[in-house]
């Protein structure tokens, strides 16, 4: 089947910390990889994807490769800013369906 | 690009009492996903339609949940009749509805539901 697995949070970084958010996946085929971002009281929003193997999705300094070897998708950036506090859902996309993790709440302090 | 627009915002309800909710997706959108997510949880969907046809329902709790897609175009869902437990954040996504693996989910800001 298919799944997505994200580590627990909360994290809590002091700013211009480097932040890794640990996601792996179990799917059938070649799925598509998404993050998204939702800031408190919003909806959902795509912040990187990657659709094959080896791809590197990047937005906003947020960066995360694809990785087929080890079933991750990891998000990492190297600067971490107290705007960037939110929670993040790891997702993937396969046969048109989509599967999230829990989420993964960020705290970040000034 | 106009995004997913959704209506109401926000809806105080007492539990045994009714509710719907609205979605317009964004323009050409085949796809449109409802999501229930609970406080602290991710999204779990309940619907997903194409066009106005349903693509999977099997997580919707039908006794109680319905929703339809006229035209296959906006699109309600309707609890008849709350309870408790029903309290979360009701999201509706559209997407392109592209073939295999490559689509891509946008969200609208969600109807958060206070059952009482």
């Amino acid at each position: 089947g298919n799944s997505v697995t994200q580590m627990e949070g909360p994290v809590t970084l002091s700013e211009e910390a480097f932040l890794t958010i640990n996601c792996t996946y179990t799917a059938t085929g070649y799925p598509s990889l998404f993050w998204y971002v939702q800031y408190p009281g919003e909806g959902l929003q795509l912040l990187l994807k990657a659709t094959k193997a080896d791809d590197k999705g990047s937005n906003k300094g947020f960066e995360a490769t694809y990785r087929k070897e080890t079933t991750s998708f990891h998000l990492e950036k190297g600067s971490v800013q107290v705007s960037d506090s939110a929670v993040y859902f790891c997702a993937l996309s396969n046969f048109n369906k989509f599967y999230f993790g829990s989420g993964t709440k960020l705290n970040v302090k000034p | 690009e106009a995004g997913v627009a959704q209506s109401p915002r926000y809806k105080i309800i007492e539990k045994r009492q009714s509710v719907a909710f609205w979605c317009n997706p964004i323009s050409g959108h085949a796809t449109l996903y409802w999501y229930q997510q609970i406080l602290g949880q991710g999204p779990k969907l309940l619907i997903q339609f194409q066009n106005n046809g349903v693509v999977d329902d099997s997580q919707l709790p039908k006794d109680r949940f319905s929703a339809e897609r006229l035209k296959g175009v906006d699109s309600t869902l309707k609890i008849q009749p709350a309870k408790l437990e029903d309290s979360a954040v009701y999201l509706c996504a559209s997407s392109l509805g592209l073939a295999g693996a490559t689509d891509t989910q946008y969200f609208g800001p969600g109807t958060r539901l206070t059952v009482l």
